[in-house]
């Protein structure tokens, strides 16, 4: 059971590279959701897939699409990569509302 | 709305005791807390529901004032694996209940 998986985990983009991060977990999970994290922000939700086939925006989507490619799967993607989204990236994944989250190990992107 | 978190730091000797607080403006359907080791993952540590209901680990403890929108998580007898940044996170009555959104973090250092 590998609960939730990211990769790569590390990456370095110029500016304006496109790159996508992948996610997966193997709980059977109806909901997914992408964070970022930076220095003194705490965590915040770029965007969330409440259940296979929907997706939302949360606090800070600009610059990033997703794809809830099936039950298993969420994907994000940077289309022009900026150094502003330098950050450190969690893909988390729940049953239900009022369960816990379980999150990936993370993928620290730098954007030169 | 991100839930403000006090104190924003907070520094013990092995053995002491500290609060964490969480606050939110919204009426709040759940508080969840975790905790985050440097280069880690956050960790769940536990979910207070509206209406009493409490999931977590048992040697964790919190309450949840419903009428005032806050939590408290309470750490006694602090050991040296208690260090990390511990985040609150939210779902609110009345929004979008598939989304959790958290707080920028309280750092606790706990100090032989």
């Amino acid at each position: 059971n590998a609960g939730v998986t990211q990769t790569p985990k590390f990456q370095v983009l110029k500016t304006g590279q496109s790159m996508t991060l992948q996610c997966a977990q193997d709980m059977n999970h109806n909901s997914m959701y992408w964070y970022r994290q930076d220095p003194g922000m705490g965590l915040r939700l770029i965007y969330y897939s409440a259940s296979e086939g929907t997706t939302d925006k949360g606090e800070v989507p600009n610059g990033y699409n997703v794809s809830r490619l099936n039950k298993r799967e969420f994907s994000l993607r940077l289309e022009s990569a900026a150094p502003s989204q330098t950050s450190v990236y969690f893909c988390a994944s729940r049953q239900r509302v009022g369960n816990e989250q379980f999150f990936g190990p993370g993928t620290r992107l730098t954007v030169l | 709305q991100q839930p403000v978190q006090s104190p924003q730091a907070v520094i013990l000797r092995e053995g002491e005791d500290a609060v964490i607080n969480c606050s939110s403006s919204k009426a709040l359907y759940s508080v969840h807390w975790y905790r985050q080791k440097h280069g880690e993952a956050p960790v769940f540590l536990m979910i207070l529901l509206k209406g009493g209901e409490q999931k977590g680990h048992e040697k964790i403890s919190a309450s949840f004032n419903e009428k005032k929108q806050q939590s408290s998580l309470y750490l006694t007898a602090s050991q040296l694996s208690y260090s990390g940044t511990y985040f609150c996170g939210t779902e609110t009555i009345g929004g979008s209940n598939y989304k959790l959104t958290f707080g920028k973090g309280t750092l606790l250092t706990v100090n032989p």
